[in-house]
């Protein structure tokens, strides 16, 4: 079974900085999805970036970005010039491209922002 | 606008008494799935369906049942509910197995 470990349960970040967010991810497949959920206090959950396993490229939002890194099963989330509206709860996930049956979550990591 | 609707958004029950939280979405998706949250756990999932009459059980299906009779509509029921139910609620859809899923946005449930 495939699991996904974030190892960070609380980061910060002085506002118009960079902060990393770490994930690694444990499978046997070669062809996967991962993901990164931003969830503000409102609850709601709202993609921030998405990668194709098959892909070398790093994915890239605006501000987002990933270090993807395969053969280390390593996911990380970088945010560029942070803002206030950044604070929340992230989420590391991964979906099978095989099964596509579900997202596997890490536990999360709370980001706070300081002005 | 394209989106996942749950309904309540909050509930408050006691023990044993049966209730469905409605999931509908507006995209035609195939995909439908029933997560819930509790801190420190992340999301889990508690059953999913990948089209209509075809339903599956995910990690945590235990006390709870679901339906797919028609596309748009996945509701979560709890026959008979137990404090340890008492979490964070989250439907979410997609178009097909490889592409995000669009979440709902959320039913907190407190069960006494």
């Amino acid at each position: 079974a495939q699991t996904v470990t974030q190892s960070q349960p609380e980061m910060s970040v002085q506002e118009a900085e960079t902060v990393t967010l770490s994930c690694t991810y444990d499978t046997s497949e070669s062809d996967y999805y991962l993901f990164w959920y931003k969830q503000p206090p409102s609850r709601q959950m709202i993609l921030v970036i998405r990668q194709e396993a098959y892909k070398q490229q790093n994915a890239t939002e605006n501000r987002f970005s990933v270090n993807f890194q395969k053969a280390a099963k390593s996911f990380s989330l970088k945010i560029s010039d942070s803002q206030l509206g950044d604070a929340a709860m992230y989420f590391c996930a991964y979906r099978s491209a095989i099964s596509g049956n579900k997202l596997v979550f890490g536990a999360g990591t709370i980001l706070r922002v300081k002005s | 606008e394209a989106q996942v609707t749950q309904n309540p958004r909050y509930l408050i029950t006691v023990t044993g008494k049966k209730l469905t939280v409605t999931c509908s979405q507006n995209m035609n998706h195939e995909y439908m799935s029933w997560y819930r949250q509790d801190p420190g756990l992340g999301l889990r999932q508690i059953y999913y369906s990948m089209n209509v009459e075809v339903t599956d059980k995910g990690d945590v299906p235990e006390g709870y049942k679901v339906s797919r009779k028609e596309k748009r509509n996945f509701p979560l029921i709890l026959e008979s509910p137990s404090p340890n139910q008492t979490s964070l609620y989250f439907c979410a859809s997609s178009l097909a197995r490889r592409t995000e899923l669009i979440f709902g946005p959320g039913t907190r449930l407190t069960v006494t």
